[in-house]
């Protein structure tokens, strides 16, 4: 069975630093992988995808995201925080016999401070 | 091109009674997927429906049911409501449901019940 983990519920980062959020996954075939970002009383936002091919991944605003098989992670990245990132962020995994199907981390909430 | 509509936005309702929740995917896409959001499980699959057939089906119990309907608008109905079904109830569509293609999200319905 596929599943998920985003280490660390929270993660607060200053304005301008590094941002990193982690996430592995648990799957018996390729997987296929996404970060959406959630805002405030709104759905989820497609930030970026891993499908086949690069393995480096970039999405939108600035956000960029590695697949290691090696270490089944796909940590997402964004070498600049704003204040406009602040926002709850979601790691999920659909596999190829499970059409449109996705599993979804428990989610990773990114404050940015001033 | 629009995106997920889904409505109503809000929804108050008491324990035993149902909802019909509705959601109208993005022109072309012929896969609708829900999901569940609640703070203590998280995101949960619901199920998907592509071509008017349900093709998935998560873990739910048997009071929670869905259709499609020949122009991929689909509902979703709950029956015999719970004070555990309060959630976010958050519909996605794609092009044909296939793993490796994004999900893109409506806003989703707040329901709470009372």
């Amino acid at each position: 069975a596929q599943s998920v983990t985003q280490l660390g519920s929270h993660v607060s980062v200053s304005e301008g630093a590094l941002v990193l959020l982690r996430c592995n996954y648990s799957s018996s075939v390729p997987p296929y992988l996404f970060w959406y970002v959630q805002y405030p009383n709104q759905g989820l936002q497609l930030l970026l995808k891993y499908t086949t091919g690069a393995t480096l991944v970039k999405g939108i605003n600035g956000f960029e995201a590695e697949f290691k098989k090696s270490e089944t992670s796909f940590h997402l990245t964004k070498p600049s925080a704003h204040m406009s990132d602040a926002a709850e962020y979601f790691c999920a995994v659909s596999v190829s016999n499970q059409g449109g199907k996705l599993i979804f981390g428990q989610g990773t909430e990114l404050s940015v401070k001033p | 091109k629009a995106g997920v509509t889904q409505t109503p936005r809000y929804l108050i309702k008491t324990r035993g009674q149902q909802v019909t929740l509705s959601c109208s995917p993005i022109s072309g896409h012929r896969s609708v997927s829900w999901y569940q959001q609640t703070p203590g499980q998280g995101l949960q699959f619901l199920f998907e429906y592509f071509s008017e057939t349900q093709r998935n089906k998560g873990n739910f119990p048997g009071r929670f049911s869905g259709r499609q309907f020949s122009n991929s608008r689909s509902e979703m109905n709950v029956s015999t409501l719970e004070l555990g079904d309060s959630a976010l109830y958050l519909c996605a569509s794609s092009l044909a449901g296939q793993s490796n293609q994004p999900q893109h999200f409506g806003d989703g319905t707040r329901l709470s019940i009372l």
